[in-house]
């Protein structure tokens, strides 16, 4: 069975700070996509890695993919009350089903 | 296109109705998944169409659950005879059957089953 931990789950910091969250597997993925959801919204896809080591970056969001494409972690510089939101991390699963296994998420409150 | 959209947001029903929520997903998709989210986890997938056919279900997807997608545009996803541990968000998304799938989700149907 796939699975992808995330931490840490619950995270509380002051707007300015960075942060770095992970998502770490046993399993070897093809591709991970990090989401970010509001509360009663679905999530909303941020990037897509592929490419074992590859990095990305979204303005202040850092993106990056492990050698053995079995981790990923998303570096968020200077944090803002904006970017407040459930992250979820999610690979995906064997074969050519397109399906997603899910990360538990990490809460994040950036605090103004 | 304005997306993957939902519907209803919310839906209250009491143990043992039955419902049925609908899904349309981004017109160019011929993949459409099905997930499940409860508070404080991360979606669960519970089936996936590729055109109109059913290609997986999950051992989640319980006989009182049923999927369709029957001209391979929008789908329906029923729950009978509802149990309180079926309030949950129920999330749709399309895809590609290419690329390296990425997914696109709607806003979720929330269901609240008293």
């Amino acid at each position: 069975t796939q699975l992808l931990e995330q931490s840490p789950q619950f995270l509380s910091i002051q707007e300015g700070e960075n942060l770095t969250v992970y998502c770490n597997s046993s399993s070897v993925f093809s591709s991970l996509q990090w989401y970010r959801q509001e509360p009663g919204e679905g999530p909303v896809l941020l990037v897509t890695v592929v490419t074992g080591g590859e990095v990305k970056k979204l303005k202040r969001l850092t993106f990056q993919f492990g050698d053995a494409r079995k981790d990923s972690s998303l570096h968020i510089t200077a944090a803002q009350p904006g970017d407040t939101g459930l992250y979820l991390c999610a690979g995906a699963a064997g074969g050519n089903t397109g399906k997603l296994i899910f990360g538990q998420g990490t809460t994040l409150q950036v605090k103004p | 296109d304005t997306g993957v959209s939902q519907n209803p947001r919310h839906k209250i029903t009491k143990r043992g109705q039955n419902v049925t929520f609908r899904c349309d997903p981004i017109s160019e998709h011929n993949r459409l998944y099905w997930y499940r989210q409860t508070l404080g986890q991360g979606p669960e997938f519970l089936t996936y169409f590729q055109n109109e056919a059913q290609l997986e279900k999950s051992r989640l997807l319980s006989d009182r659950f049923s999927a369709e997608r029957p001209k391979g545009s929008f789908s329906t996803l029923e729950i009978q005879r509802t149990e309180q541990g079926d309030s949950a968000m129920y999330l749709c998304a399309s895809s590609w059957t290419g690329g390296f799938y990425e997914q696109y989700f709607g806003p979720g149907t929330r269901l609240t089953v008293t």
